[in-house]
């Protein structure tokens, strides 16, 4: 079966400082994989999508960018972190054809101070 | 571009009650509807979705939801909520041939025993 980690599962990170969150799919090849934000009260923003290798769609213009450099790995990061980006990041996966279900990780609490 | 309406953002109830969550889209074409639902502490996962075929669908727990094309809709149903029903709950499109889905900002459902 299909399973998708996160880590880490929090974080609190000085304003400035560098980001990577990670993500990892197991158990499908060639999945569609996306970044999210989550706020309270204002739904789940897309943040980027990859359905490939080297494949990176960002929807956001923001701090923050991704990289896909393995078949099942999704990487968030950002060189230097704002207040703003405190928030709670999930990433999940979906079979490589269009418009299919989407499957979610645990998900990251990144507090930025 | 798309949206998706939830027009109940909190929602309390007592158990035995029956629960209907709006969900409206602005999309005129062929979509893939979903509800998703994220109980306290767990990963958003699958509720229940609608591809083709009958309107109707049912999903876990006892949970329905009916596609009106018509009324661009797709309300969430369940005719009798317990007290494990509590948890915040997603509608999401996605557009025939599109790899991004839209969510709406979701509700809250606090269901009393």
């Amino acid at each position: 079966s299909q399973t998708i980690h996160q880590w880490p599962a929090t974080l609190v990170q000085p304003v400035g400082s560098p980001l990577s969150l990670e993500c990892t799919v197991e158990g499908t090849s060639n999945p569609n994989l996306y970044w999210y934000r989550q706020a309270a009260g204002r739904g789940l923003q897309l943040l980027f999508y990859s359905v490939g290798i080297g494949q990176i769609s960002s929807e956001v213009p923001q701090n923050l960018s991704a990289s896909r450099p393995q078949d099942r790995q999704f990487i968030l990061s950002s060189k230097k972190l704002l207040l703003s980006d405190s928030g709670f990041y999930l990433c999940a996966w979906s079979v490589s054809t269009t418009g299919n279900e989407q499957f979610f990780g645990p998900g990251t609490r990144l507090t930025v101070l | 571009a798309q949206s998706v309406s939830q027009h109940n953002h909190h929602v309390i109830l007592s158990e035995a009650a029956s629960l209907e969550l709006g969900c409206n889209y602005s999309y005129g074409g062929t979509v893939n509807l979903f509800w998703y639902v994220q109980y306290p502490g767990q990963h958003l996962q699958l509720l229940l979705k609608y591809f083709s075929g009958d309107p109707l669908v049912k999903g876990i727990k006892g949970f329905e939801a009916e596609f009106i094309k018509s009324k661009f809709s797709f309300n969430l149903r369940k005719p009798s909520v317990q007290w494990s029903d509590t948890a915040e709950y997603f509608c999401a499109v996605n557009p025939g041939g599109s790899y991004i889905p839209t969510f709406g900002r979701g509700t809250s459902l606090i269901v009393h025993p």
